[in-house]
């Protein structure tokens, strides 16, 4: 089976500091990474995406995430970060279910910006 | 490319009436489409595996006669709420995965029962 841990339910920051957003995944098979970002009452838009080749992803709005299969983690960074990513931050991993293949989310980040 | 469009984007019901929502796929054919639900502050959980043709494939716990899933056709899929109540107010996102390393998701429908 595979399952999706986000281990921090909210991240609070200051604007310009750095950020770090964990996942861990649980999987015995090669996997297909996600990171999305969610803007209140809106919809889900994808930051970035590890499938295979190499481990450091980059993705939109400066964020990048690592694929580390011996810690089975795909954690999101941020060097330095706005007041615009104060957001609902997801993991998903792709996973095979009965009807075919279908994304399953971890529960969620909250990341908090402030000046 | 690979626009998903979800309509509405709300929708407040009274309770015991149905309603019904709608997931297009604008510029690509989508055999297979999924909704989500979405609890405030919480994650989404996959409701059902719809594909075009076909009966939809719901996970565990969703209750097939409540949440009624049809894909007539490649572009279009529709998840009607029946006999809703309060208990259903919720965020319903469909997605679809116009790529084999991609997906699409709709910009979600608040529901809210009354």
């Amino acid at each position: 089976a595979q399952s999706v841990t986000q281990l921090d339910s909210q991240v609070p920051v200051f604007e310009e500091a750095p950020v770090e957003l964990r996942c861990n995944y649980s999987s015995s098979v090669s996997v297909y990474l996600f990171w999305y970002v969610q803007y209140p009452n809106q919809g889900l838009q994808l930051l970035l995406k590890y499938l295979s080749g190499s481990t450091l992803v980059k993705g939109i709005n400066g964020f990048e995430a690592e694929f580390n299969k011996s810690q089975t983690s795909f954690h999101l960074r941020k060097p330095s970060v706005h007041i615009s990513d104060t957001a609902e931050y997801f993991c998903a991993v792709s996973l095979t279910i009965v009807a075919g293949t279908a994304l399953i989310f971890g529960k969620g980040t909250t990341l908090s910006v402030s000046s | 490319g690979a626009v998903v469009s979800q309509h509405p984007s709300r929708v407040i019901c009274k309770s015991g009436t149905s309603v019904k929502i709608e997931c297009r796929s604008l510029d690509f054919q989508a055999t297979t489409m999924f909704w989500y639900r979405q609890f405030p502050k919480q994650s989404l959980m996959l409701m059902a595996t719809s594909n075009e043709g076909s009966k939809a494939t719901y996970e565990q716990g969703v209750e097939k006669d409540k949440f009624l899933i049809n894909h007539a056709s490649l572009t279009l899929s529709t998840l009607t709420v029946t006999s809703a109540h309060p208990e259903d107010s919720s965020f319903y996102i469909c997605s679809a995965r116009p790529y084999m390393d991609g997906y699409t998701f709709g910009s979600g429908t608040r529901l809210t029962v009354v």
